[in-house]
């Protein structure tokens, strides 16, 4: 059972270019997350999806963009990275919204 | 003031101690409070989730909640090397999750 499967690892990106961070998820969960890591600030919700059709903005949505393909799948894109998007970033998923996450193992971007 | 907080650390204690990580949480209205555990380096992993006030046990693991001051413990008895690590609080208010920035614990031989 792979759980929450999130793609690439780790990437290096200039300023300016685009990029999509894929997550999928094979719990049958209804709802996902993308979330960043920041030392000192903590997890930051970017955008979550309650239910498979839906998409709402977090706390941190600017210069981010989703997409809920299917159930399993939710994908974040970055359109223009910035060096302010130097992040780890982290999918997760969860059977009721909000409730009992499990992670992907995260996505080490960095900006130049 | 933060709307959950935690004490950065480092918290160190001696193997076979109890370690107490605690949380307080500004807003009266939250309903549902979790306790996640990140090694360095890998993603969070949930260890604990508590609703209503009093203890909750799991093992080692004992979740405390009062809503009336607004805290959440977790208490790891007989601490072992392996639970060092980062602890993140994570509260529920009105479908918004919101993180600590987690306290570190680092248990010594």
């Amino acid at each position: 059972n792979a759980g929450v499967t999130q793609t690439p690892k780790f990437q290096v990106l200039k300023t300016g270019q685009s990029m999509t961070l894929q997550c999928a998820q094979d719990m049958n969960h209804n709802s996902m997350y993308w979330y960043r890591q920041d030392p000192g600030m903590g997890l930051r919700l970017i955008y979550y999806s309650a239910s498979e059709g839906t998409t709402d903005k977090g706390e941190v949505p600017n210069g981010y963009n989703v997409s809920r393909l299917n159930k399993r799948e939710f994908s974040l894109r970055l359109e223009s990275a910035a060096p302010s998007q130097t992040s780890v970033y982290f999918c997760a998923s969860s059977e009721v919204n909000n409730y009992g996450y499990t992670f992907g193992s995260g996505t080490r971007l960095t900006v130049v | 003031q933060k709307e959950v907080e935690q004490n950065s650390g480092p918290l160190s204690v001696p193997e076979g101690a109890i370690a107490s990580l605690n949380c307080t949480y500004s807003d009266r209205g939250s309903q549902s409070f979790f306790w996640y555990r990140q090694y360095s380096g890998k993603s969070p992993e949930l260890i604990m989730s508590i609703y209503s006030n009093g203890d909750k046990e799991d093992g080692r693991f004992t979740a405390q909640l009062n809503k009336a001051s607004q805290y959440v413990s977790l208490l790891i008895r007989d601490s072992q090397p392996s639970d060092s690590a980062t602890y993140l609080c994570a509260v529920l208010t009105a479908s918004k999750l919101t993180f600590g920035t987690g306290t570190r614990l680092q248990v010594t031989l």
